[in-house]
């Protein structure tokens, strides 16, 4: 299937805490996992990704870890702030080509002051 | 170095008419994606091409839909006969080869069908 399902579909968190979104998804062959922040009325941007060689990957305030055996991958934000409000989404590769994804359906971040 | 350019930004068409959404890839790419974003949803992967061919159409409808990426000027995506369904955000990205895995989005055709 080409299914990533992604978890919780809304999120709201005090400012200074913690945030953690989850995704697993259902192709095998997916071996790359980029997540991407989307302001209202915005593009979607990049924010961190991993390839499937690698378990965890960080990049100051925000961390992706990926179990390829259970095929989850969850997206790790720490010490929030209202700027981090938005819907995040997840994705995986079809297939060997990296630029053709499955996107799960968003997660929508409110980081509350 | 300009980004991936999208226009129109916003379209208004009524239904049965047809609809034409370009992209400017990113300066050296030469890789193509469609994607297109229902409200409130993920976005879903309609076509990749590369200059003058169509790899993957897998994920664009068989009938009324078309998208060409030609030798010189942008893609396009093309909607005939559209239909209130069509309403979307139609995302365009590009990347330099097959092998590059970041995606760069441009801003989006906001397509509003009457």
């Amino acid at each position: 299937g080409e299914n990533v399902e992604q978890h919780p579909s809304t999120l709201s968190v005090q400012e200074g805490d913690s945030a953690v979104i989850k995704c697993t998804y259902s192709d095998s062959a997916s071996n790359y996992f980029p997540w991407y922040k989307q302001e209202l009325g915005k593009r979607p941007q990049l924010i961190i990704d991993i390839r499937s060689n690698v378990g965890e990957k960080k990049d100051q305030r925000i961390a992706v870890t990926l179990n390829k055996t259970a095929k989850h991958f969850s997206l790790h934000i720490t010490e929030t702030q209202p700027e981090d409000s938005a819907v995040y989404f997840c994705a995986a590769n079809r297939g060997s080509t990296l630029g053709r994804l499955y996107f799960g359906r968003g997660t929508q971040l409110t980081v509350w002051p | 170095n300009a980004g991936v350019m999208q226009n129109p930004r916003h379209l208004v068409r009524r239904r049965g008419q047809e609809a034409r959404l370009r992209c400017s890839p990113m300066k050296g790419h030469s890789h193509v994606y469609w994607y297109r974003q229902l409200p409130e949803e993920g976005l879903k992967f309609m076509v990749y091409l590369q200059k003058e061919n169509i790899i993957d159409e897998s994920g664009m409808p068989k009938e009324r839909f078309s998208a060409e990426f030609p030798k010189e000027g942008p893609s396009i995506l093309r909607i005939q006969q559209v239909v209130r369904g069509d309403s979307a955000a139609y995302f365009c990205a590009s990347s330099p080869d097959v092998n590059s895995e970041k995606l760069f989005f441009g801003s989006g055709t906001q397509l509003s069908v009457l």
